[in-house]
């Protein structure tokens, strides 16, 4: 596609499941990014990917956190046993190399209950 | 760890106003810095990738320079507009690792 997309755009799940996240960077982009905005802070690292180098891991909160990206392409990050803390905003980005500007998805809006 | 911070917080101009921001960074291990735009309910939009110190870039209204010795970044809006209205990031590239975001500055520019 022409950006990169994001889904489900909105999640609002039970404290205690488990949710996965889907980014669909845009084609030949080598990097891949995720982020998060939890309310009223600024935009928190969690994982990059570049290639087919050993993801880049040290920003994820907790080991209920995990990311994978099959194939150099799609990424999907993954919370287990959600907890109200993890609601924020879930946003995602590519870049054509290490270092490049990112282009970042519209984010997954994520509601705890 | 990093720290990327970024004044002021928000900020309230009207239009037609000139105004300017500040990101502070690290001035050891620089690669480059980038400043967003991310407008309520789209996406985060790149506005510039500065590398070399005293680096001036410009687009159209926005303009923005470095100083990487002492590790800060001015943005300055021109002749502010109501479609000027969001959240301007700075993102600190420390070579080899990830993208230090600082906290934003969030501009309101009233008709």
């Amino acid at each position: 596609g022409a950006g990169v997309s994001q889904s489900p755009s909105n999640k609002v799940t039970e404290k205690g499941k488990d949710v996965e996240l889907r980014c669909d960077p845009i084609s030949g982009h080598t990097a891949l990014y995720w982020y998060r905005q939890s309310l009223g802070q600024g935009l928190e690292f969690l994982i990059y990917f570049q290639g087919n180098s050993a993801p880049d891991k040290s920003g994820l909160p907790s080991d209920r956190f995990s990311a994978e990206r099959t194939g150099g392409s799609v990424s999907t990050l993954t919370i287990q046993r959600t907890q109200q803390e993890d609601s924020a905003v879930y946003l995602c980005a590519s870049s054509l190399d290490l270092n490049e500007k990112l282009f970042f998805g519209s984010g997954t809006q994520l509601s705890v209950l | 760890i990093l720290n990327v911070e970024q004044s002021p917080q928000s900020l309230h101009v009207q239009e037609g106003d000139s105004t300017n921001f500040t990101c502070s960074f690290p001035s050891s291990n620089f690669y480059a810095l980038h400043w967003y735009r991310w407008e309520t309910a789209k996406s985060p939009e790149a506005l510039f990738v500065m590398t070399l110190n005293g680096d001036e870039k410009k687009k159209g209204r926005i303009s923005a320079t470095l100083n990487t010795k002492e590790g800060y970044s001015y943005l300055y809006i021109k002749g502010s507009q109501p479609e000027d209205s969001a959240t301007y990031l700075c993102a600190f590239d420390n070579y080899g690792q990830n993208f230090v975001f600082g906290p934003g500055t969030r501009l309101s520019v009233l008709p």
